[in-house]
């Protein structure tokens, strides 16, 4: 199992640019999430789904949208980059999560930076 | 809004000390507890989940211990080694299925 993978690995934007970072599992998790990291704050949620079809907004969706066709994929997108979206992002997937009882299992991680 | 409070932020010790470290979370609503490890340049791993007051978890030189009548949680190593340098997360669980993050308390194991 290759686990959870983000593609890209790094990026440099321009303001106002677009870009998709992909996410992908392949352990049938349900719940997946997007988080950033910025330094000192801990992880912050973005975005998360609790299955195809299904999705919410964690504490900082603001410029940021998803989708969820497929169990399997959880693309993050940044319509209009802004350079306070420079950040890290992870992406993470879970077993149902009902009772938040399973561990996330966190991808590589996103390295963005907007100029 | 709910907070999930880490100390210390960083800790320096010596390899071959013990160390430990706390969070802190809401007492009400309590689903779950995770400890997370996250060394440097790579992706965080989950160390524990806990979900009954007076939970205690061992894995090696790691354990943790849980108290959700008071809200905390302790992260214990016994005698650390270079590669337990890390970060280490807490995440307070509800039902909801969502995580909140502590900011982590960053290790630093001096040989």
């Amino acid at each position: 199992n290759a686990g959870v993978t983000q593609t890209p690995k790094f990026r440099i934007l321009k303001i106002g640019q677009s870009m998709t970072l992909q996410c992908t599992q392949d352990m049938n998790h349900n719940y997946m999430y997007w988080y950033r990291q910025d330094p000192g704050m801990g992880l912050k949620l973005i975005y998360y789904s609790v299955g195809a079809g299904i999705t919410d907004k964690g504490e900082v969706p603001n410029g940021y949208n998803v989708s969820r066709s497929t169990t399997e994929d959880f693309p993050l997108r940044l319509e209009l980059a802004a350079p306070s979206q420079t950040s890290v992002y992870f992406c993470a997937s879970s077993y149902r999560q009902g009772n938040s009882n399973q561990p996330q299992h966190f991808g590589d991680g996103t390295r963005l930076s907007i100029l | 809004i709910l907070n999930v409070e880490q100390s210390p932020q960083s800790l320096h010790v010596q390899e071959g000390d013990s160390t430990n470290f706390t969070c802190s979370f809401p007492s009400s609503n309590f689903y779950a507890l995770h400890w997370y490890r996250w060394e440097t340049a790579k992706s965080p791993e989950a160390l524990f989940v806990m979900t009954l007051n007076g939970d205690e978890k061992k894995k090696g030189r790691i354990s943790a211990t849980l108290n959700t009548k008071e809200g905390y949680s302790y992260l214990y190593i016994k005698g650390s080694q270079p590669e337990d340098s890390a970060t280490y997360l807490c995440a307070f669980g509800s039902n909801t299925g969502k995580l909140i993050f502590g900011q982590g308390t960053t290790l630093q194991v001096k040989p």
